[in-house]
């Protein structure tokens, strides 16, 4: 089993829809988490890191659940320009220095 | 502002050949690692460094070999290139531990025939 974990997808959905991913990950001892944006052959970006209490960041909404060992991320209002694949990445209280991806889940919006 | 460099961005490699992909940031980062990424696999870490002169390896570190001997270049040797190595290399940088963002350089695309 990987270590995190995410639905490939792609999710395509329309302009305007609010669009939910989630990302599992299987070590309890993970203790940082975030979100990057990776477009089409290009490097991935930061979009947002996630707290134990949830940010927000315009229409973007990141949420941790520690319990059942899982993080998400919420898009409101979807843009076209929303189109990308999305990563998580966790690192390991025991091994900080080590960030670990997800194999990212692809977003297409459509007009 | 460069941030991470890599270069070359593109290289086609015979089998058994060797060579080095540069990485170079100008953000006095302590920390640099390099990722591969193949489809449906996400990024693997493979090797990673937390200061000058002190590496360890990360999930794939076979077949790969890096030093650190400054803060801004972290060059990653392909000892004997094989076709399992094809894949899109990316190196990252940061400060400190991985509390913050990870900067990634443009990528570098590999192929090994």
């Amino acid at each position: 089993r990987k270590e995190v974990e995410q639905d490939p997808g792609p999710f395509n959905v329309p302009e305007g829809a609010t669009v939910a991913f989630n990302c599992t990950y299987s070590n309890s001892a993970s203790q940082s988490f975030f979100w990057y944006r990776q477009d089409c052959r290009k490097e991935p970006k930061l979009l947002m890191s996630v707290y134990s209490s949830g940010n927000e960041d315009g229409r973007f909404t990141a949420q941790l659940n520690r319990a059942s060992q899982y993080i998400s991320l919420l898009i409101r209002d979807s843009k076209l320009s929303d189109s990308a694949t999305y990563l998580c990445a966790v690192s390991r209280m025991d091994s900080s220095y080590k960030l670990i991806f997800g194999s990212g889940t692809r977003l297409l919006v459509r007009p | 502002n460069a941030g991470v460099t890599q270069t070359p961005k593109f290289q086609v490699l015979k089998t058994g050949q060797s060579m080095t992909l540069q990485c170079a940031q100008d953000m006095n980062h302590e920390y640099m690692s390099w990722y591969r990424q193949d489809p449906g696999m996400g990024l693997r870490l493979i090797h990673y460094s937390v200061g000058a002169g002190i590496t360890d390896q990360g999930e794939v570190p076979n077949g790969y070999n890096v030093s650190r001997s400054t803060t801004e270049d972290f060059p990653l040797r392909l000892l004997s290139a094989a076709p399992s190595q094809t894949s899109v290399y990316f190196c990252a940088s940061t400060t400190g531990t991985l509390t913050g963002e990870l900067f990634f350089g443009e990528g570098s695309r590999l192929t090994v025939l």
